[in-house]
């Protein structure tokens, strides 16, 4: 059983340059979330899907946009990447009702110079 | 906004003593969770425990227990009989109606053999 998958593990961009990282579930959760984690700051919400269909803008959503492909699968886009999103990117999954806890992808580490 | 307030960055205990990390929220709600998730070196992010907030009774895992305190919004999480296993950052996370989960900067255990 996989969990929650995030591509790719590690990236490299220029200023200026776009791509996106891509995240799918199987575990069939209603619910899918974008996290970045930078020293200090613990993780902060970028934008989350509460269901297929929806997305919504979380803490930090400047410079990101999302897409929810299907159940299964959520990417988040950088269209012009900047050295302040350098950062650590998470995944994320959960089934709908508060006592559901997230389940995380294992990251991934983006560098922008 | 919610907001989890982590007052410690770094925390050290002796390898099988007991140490308690904190953690206090700001919320309007009356029904949330509370979770703290560990998230050693390899960067993978795991659950610890949760809480209901409208449960009296303190959670436990294993060596792995709360301090709830409603009224003051502080929970609190004391590790017991601590391994050299537990050696990793820790983050106090709140979720309620809106959805998402908020997270806090996280404290960073050492556990000194």
């Amino acid at each position: 059983n996989a969990g929650v998958t995030q591509t790719p593990k590690f990236q490299v961009l220029k200023t200026g340059q776009s791509m996106t990282l891509q995240c799918a579930q199987d575990m069939n959760h209603n619910s899918m979330y974008w996290y970045r984690q930078d020293p200090g700051m613990g993780l902060r919400l970028i934008y989350y899907s509460a269901s297929e269909g929806t997305t919504d803008k979380g803490e930090v959503p400047n410079g990101y946009n999302v897409s929810r492909l299907n159940k299964r699968e959520f990417s988040l886009r950088l269209e012009s990447a900047a050295p302040s999103q350098t950062s650590v990117y998470f995944c994320a999954s959960t089934e709908l009702g508060l006592n559901s806890p997230l389940h995380f992808g294992n990251g991934t580490r983006l560098t922008v110079t | 906004a919610q907001t989890v307030t982590q007052s410690q960055p770094e925390m050290s205990v002796q390898e099988a003593e007991t140490v308690t990390l904190s953690c206090t929220y700001d919320t309007s709600e009356s029904d949330y969770y509370l979770f703290w998730y560990k998230q050693p070196p390899s960067r993978q992010m795991i659950l610890v425990i949760r809480q209901e907030a409208y449960k009296q009774q303190n959670a436990t895992e294993n060596r792995f227990s709360v301090n709830f305190q409603k009224a003051a919004k502080s929970f609190s999480l004391k590790i017991s009989d601590s391994q050299l296993g537990d050696a990793a950052m820790y983050f106090c996370a709140y979720r309620s109606s809106g959805n998402d989960m908020r997270f806090g900067a996280g404290t960073r255990l050492t556990v000194k053999p």
